[in-house]
């Protein structure tokens, strides 16, 4: 069974300003992680994914995240908020093999403020 | 190319109506899931389809809940009949069979059961 915790439901940065956002997963075969970003009345839209090679991954609107094996860990950052940046954020997980479907964390909704 | 469609965004109804969300997965895509997404629960995996046949529907709550997938372009989610907890909103999503495993949303049906 594979499954993904997010630390902290809400996290507030000042515009500018470094983003966090905190992902461990738990799968006992290796292990394809995502972030989608989901804005309000909107579905959920992909911000990046790894899958093997390079543990860091660049994704669209300057996030990027990296797979550390060894604390089981796929933290989100952005270097420099923007107010553009405020939705709320889901990491999930899947595998090569077996089960299909994504399973995804309880979500983190960011704030930037001004 | 045209994304995941759902239909209806939008659907209030009464405690014991029937009530029926309709998903069109982008062309080619053999993979199709139903989630569903709850302040209280987050994002939930219902059932998922590969080339229209169920694989898992182990996350259907209950008999009030069925899914078909008639043919390749056309899914439906089926609530009957309908109770208050079940308002929610429902997502579409699809993927390719093969690669990582990226999941495109639809928008979602947004549903109210009075």
């Amino acid at each position: 069974a594979q499954s993904v915790t997010q630390l902290g439901s809400h996290v507030s940065v000042s515009e500018g300003a470094l983003v966090l956002l905190r992902c461990n997963y738990s799968s006992s075969v290796p292990p394809y992680l995502f972030w989608y970003v989901q804005y309000p009345n909107q579905g959920l839209q992909l911000l990046l994914k790894y899958t093997t090679g390079a543990t860091l991954v660049k994704g669209i609107n300057g996030f990027e995240a990296e797979f550390k094996k060894s604390e089981t860990s796929f933290h989100l950052t952005k270097p420099s908020a923007h107010m553009s940046d405020a939705a709320e954020y889901f990491c999930a997980v899947t595998a090569y093999t077996g089960r299909r479907a994504l399973t995804f964390g309880s979500g983190t909704r960011l704030q930037v403020q001004p | 190319d045209a994304g995941v469609i759902q239909s209806p965004r939008h659907e209030v109804t009464e405690m014991g109506q029937e009530v029926t969300l309709r998903c069109k997965p982008i062309s080619g895509h053999d993979y199709l899931f139903w989630y569903r997404q709850t302040m209280m629960r987050g994002l939930e995996l219902l059932i998922y389809f590969n080339n229209n046949v169920p694989i898992d529907d182990s996350g259907m709550p209950e008999d009030r809940f069925s899914a078909k997938m008639p043919n390749a372009s056309f899914s439906t989610l089926k609530i009957q009949p309908s109770e208050p907890r079940d308002s929610a909103v429902y997502f579409c999503a699809s993927r390719e069979t093969s690669g990582p495993g990226e999941l495109f949303f639809g928008e979602g049906s947004r549903l109210t059961v009075l």
